[in-house]
């Protein structure tokens, strides 16, 4: 079975510029979660996708923005980009329903916003 | 909300020896799983273990256990006969159960783990 697939795996922005990243979860999983990783925040949570609806939500700016479609992958998008912005961005897939399982992690996009 | 605490910000071990890392956390779920994720220098997360907080039962894989206190909210990986390849950042996360509204995974700050051979 295919493991979580997350492309492009690097990118280069400049600052004021809009992105989108990408994650294809495992097959059979419904639920999509978007993780960012910095060395001053750590790991911190973005959003989860099930069924293509929003589920649950962190504490970020509204220009943050994700979706789901109906095959389960998962696009975020991220525009205005700030220097700030540049983290690794982590994608997870799970099962979802009907009791919560584990998590498997793609290898991550790292954005590098200039 | 779910808070994690990892108090090792890095530990090193002999090769073939035994480590503990630790992790204590607070949530105000009733139903929620505990996880040990490693992150090696690839950066890809990668799933070490898991434990259902109603299980009393300590769980097990191979060489990693871990000892879980409900009561005091601490949740330890133990690592036996350590390997080169367990060098990692290793993550402490508790995650809510499906009832409840905090499902997201909630990491601790990570202990970096060193294997000296």
């Amino acid at each position: 079975k295919a493991g979580v697939t997350q492309t492009p795996r690097y990118l280069i922005k400049t600052r004021g510029q809009q992105v989108t990243l990408s994650c294809s979860p495992i097959s059979g999983h419904r639920s999509v979660s978007w993780y960012q990783q910095t060395p001053g925040q750590g790991l911190q949570f973005l959003f989860e996708y099930f069924s293509e609806t929003q589920r649950n939500k962190g504490n970020f700016p509204g220009r943050f923005s994700g979706r789901q479609f109906s095959n389960s992958r998962s696009e975020m998008n991220v525009s205005t980009l700030e220097l700030g912005d540049s983290a690794l961005y982590l994608c997870a897939s799970s099962l979802g329903q009907p009791t919560l399982t584990e998590a498997f992690f793609g290898q991550g996009t790292r954005l590098t916003v200039v | 909300a779910q808070t994690v605490t990892q108090s090792q910000p890095e530990m090193s071990v002999q090769e073939a020896e035994t480590v503990t890392l630790s992790c204590t956390y607070d949530t105000s779920e009733s139903d929620y799983y505990l996880f040990w994720y490693k992150q090696p220098p690839s950066r890809q997360m990668i799933l070490v273990i898991r434990q259902e907080a109603y299980k009393q039962q300590n769980a097990t894989e191979n060489r990693f256990s871990v000892n879980f206190q409900k009561a005091a909210k601490s949740f330890s990986l133990k690592i036996s006969d350590s390997q080169l390849g367990d060098a990692a950042m290793y993550f402490c996360a508790p995650r809510g159960g499906a009832s409840g509204s905090a499902r997201q995974l909630t990491f601790g700050s990570g202990t970096q783990l060193t294997v000296l051979p």
